[in-house]
């Protein structure tokens, strides 16, 4: 029940795209659903991050759609750039502290 | 504002050794967790700590244990290495202040741990 699905595993988007990454849950009690980027070397780095009483968030050219009577929340980035090639992974938080549960992590590639 | 730190940035063990991982956290920022990442498992969630006492614990074995100074930086410490402790441990801190906003962890860049 804690687990946090994710996908796809890897993605291929060309220059200017849309990329599309999608995550599931089953834990309800989940508050706090934050969305990160990781290049090879570094930490993850907060890019985006919801709440479920919110349907939809906009940063720039990241937004997150979230679906609470499906359990599914997704990152959409428009207008991809190759400087986006990095490793997303989605993760939900367990009210009472800052416990992250994460997903498995997509590997994008954007092409010129 | 400098980031989050982690010393040292790699670390090779053998078998059967301990080893103590160090973080320390943004200025007045006070949670701190540690997490684990390998190609296999992805990013495990360790433990939390906050004003010293930990607060939240991940499924890890005793063998992992941590601990919170009151400058609020951290340890993490494994006993008696096994070969799949090999892994990039994370440390991540936030700045939870009563009723401020708790949501952002900002994660340092890891230590590369290595058991041979």
């Amino acid at each position: 029940q804690q687990q946090v699905k994710q996908s796809p595993q890897s993605l291929i988007v060309q220059k200017g795209g849309i990329s599309i990454i999608n995550c599931a849950y089953e834990n309800t009690a989940f508050d706090y659903f934050p969305w990160y980027q990781q290049f090879p070397g570094k930490g993850p780095a907060l890019l985006i991050a919801i709440r479920p009483d919110v349907s939809e968030k906009k940063e720039g050219r990241f937004t997150i759609s979230f679906n609470k009577s499906a359990k599914q929340f997704s990152l959409h980035i428009m207008d991809s750039q190759p400087g986006d090639s990095a490793t997303y992974f989605c993760a939900a938080r367990t009210g009472g502290g800052n416990k992250l549960t994460f997903g498995t992590g997509t590997q994008l590639k954007v092409e010129l | 504002k400098a980031g989050v730190t982690q010393t040292p940035r790699y670390l090779i063990k053998t078998r059967g050794q301990q080893v103590t991982l160090s973080c320390s956290p943004i200025s007045g920022h006070r949670s701190v967790s540690w997490y684990q990442q390998t190609p296999g498992q992805g990013l495990q969630f360790l433990f939390e700590y906050f004003s010293e006492t930990q607060r939240n614990k991940g499924n890890f074995p005793g063998r992992f244990s941590g601990r919170q100074f009151s400058n609020s930086r951290s340890e993490m410490n494994v006993s008696t290495l096994e070969l799949g402790d090999s892994a990039l441990y994370l440390c991540a801190s936030s700045i939870d202040k009563e009723g401020g906003l708790r949501d952002t962890q900002y994660f340092g860049p890891g230590t590369r741990l290595t058991v041979l």
